[in-house]
């Protein structure tokens, strides 16, 4: 099973700040997944990155994933009070569950 | 178009007694994944059912088992309840062959 470790655990920030959080794996990815999930609720889906060196945005976010897919980062450009939220990085091999990490939980301070 | 619905929202039950969740899918989607996520950490896959049969299993014992009818709604029943049980339960839906994946709000069990 593929282990994903997520950096940091926990971030605090003030608005308005810059931030990123990584999700890191001692195995190649097929496809890497970003959801923020919000106190109280299911995760939500963000992102899904399939290609080695792809970046995308969403908005101030910006994920890219590794060239070798074993790492994925997500930059957040000047933080809001609504970014607060756990995020979770989570792989897939072909037909089988989703793995996840142990998420980052974001905490931005107005 | 409702997404994918949990019930109850919150439960509270007693160390070995047992429970029962449930999960409506999305609209249109086939496939049922249930999900453990413990306080501090991220969710952990319990199973999978489609065509109404557990298709994929992750590392839990079998106090935990489930059910899925014709209309690709599912229940999650965890038997002899554990304090170490407590945790929310998230069910996911997808359509078998797709990669999209939906989450419920999830259930929040709190064993004492």
């Amino acid at each position: 099973t593929q282990l994903l470790e997520q950096s940091p655990q926990f971030l605090s920030i003030q608005e308005g700040e810059n931030l990123t959080v990584y999700c890191n794996s001692s195995s190649v990815f097929s496809s890497l997944q970003w959801y923020r999930q919000e106190p109280g609720e299911g995760p939500v889906l963000l992102v899904t990155v399939v290609t080695g060196g792809e970046v995308k945005k969403l908005k101030r976010l910006t994920f890219q994933f590794g060239d070798a897919r074993k790492d994925s980062s997500l930059h957040i450009t000047a933080a809001q009070p609504g970014d607060t939220g756990l995020y979770l990085c989570a792989s897939r091999s072909g037909n089988t569950p989703l793995v996840f990490g142990k998420g980052t939980r974001l905490s931005v301070i107005a | 178009d409702a997404g994918v619905t949990q019930s109850p929202t919150h439960l509270i039950k007693t160390r070995g007694q047992q429970v029962t969740l449930r999960c409506s899918p999305k609209s249109g989607h086939d496939t049922v994944s249930w999900y453990q996520q413990a306080l501090g950490q991220g969710p952990q896959f319990i199973f999978q059912y489609y065509e109404e049969e557990e298709r994929q299993r992750g590392n839990f014992p079998d106090r935990f088992s489930g059910h899925q009818f014709p209309n690709y709604s599912s229940e999650l029943n965890v038997n002899a309840l554990l304090l170490g049980d407590s945790a929310l339960y998230l069910c996911a839906s997808s359509l078998v062959g797709t990669g999209n994946v939906f989450f419920g709000s999830g259930t929040r069990l709190t064993v004492v």
